[in-house]
């Protein structure tokens, strides 16, 4: 069973256009976050949310909205691609106990903006 | 901003051989965590030390934590083919849920 899934795997879609990627977790964790990766590996955190509830939020645009309808699942929506939105998009879900917790991730979903 | 600075950047060697990894980072943290990422794939745990601990081991990783040079490096025994992958380190600090991640250290095992 995978853990942390999010789909779709590749999106290949024109600027202007609007995207979701979905993530659902089968771990039972508490906390699920968003990742962005650049073209130089650089790992960059966006969102995260706790049972349901905000609790990071990075300077990310507002183009960029992310929903949890439950504890298991968090999703991404962008609204008007731009070319410097083309990364691979991470999930990831933790349970942090006293600050410690290891995050799983998902298998990313590469997102290309034309 | 990345919280981690990774060294090398990039690292070849020979199959049988050890890789370090050094990682750098800035604040008062709680713990470090180290992850592989092989191609194309998501990032895989690997090995937690906390903040009081100074060294750990789990199989052929060995994990030290120098807080007061606010640095920590991974050991990799005996590479195999399969160790091949870049590396990161990640920081969480103090009452903070978020974990930040260091550039990564491309590793290849030459065969």
């Amino acid at each position: 069973d995978t853990a942390v899934s999010q789909t779709p795997k590749y999106l290949v879609t024109q600027m202007g256009n609007d995207k979701s990627i979905k993530c659902e977790q089968n771990l039972g964790h508490d906390t699920m976050y968003w990742y962005k990766q650049d073209s130089k590996k650089f790992l960059k955190i966006m969102f995260s949310y706790n049972n349901k509830e905000l609790i990071i939020n990075e300077t990310v645009p507002n183009r960029f909205s992310p929903k949890s309808p439950d504890k298991a699942h968090l999703n991404l929506h962008i609204n008007s691609l731009e070319l410097g939105d083309s990364a691979v998009y991470f999930c990831a879900s933790s349970q942090v106990r006293q600050g410690v917790g290891e995050l799983f991730f998902g298998e990313g979903s590469r997102l290309t903006v034309l | 901003s990345q919280q981690g600075e990774e060294d090398p950047q990039a690292l070849s060697i020979q199959e049988g051989e050890n890789a370090t990894m050094n990682c750098s980072y800035k604040t008062s943290i709680n713990n470090l965590q180290w992850y592989r990422q092989n191609s194309g794939r998501g990032l895989v745990h690997l090995i937690l030390i906390r903040s009081n601990e100074r060294e750990k081991h789990s199989g052929r990783l060995r994990v030290t934590l120098d807080t007061s040079k606010k640095s920590s490096s991974l050991l990799i025994t005996a590479s195999r083919a399969a160790d091949t992958a870049s590396y990161f380190c990640a920081t969480r600090d103090f009452g903070n849920e978020k974990l930040t991640f260091g550039t990564g250290t491309r590793l290849t095992i030459i065969p």
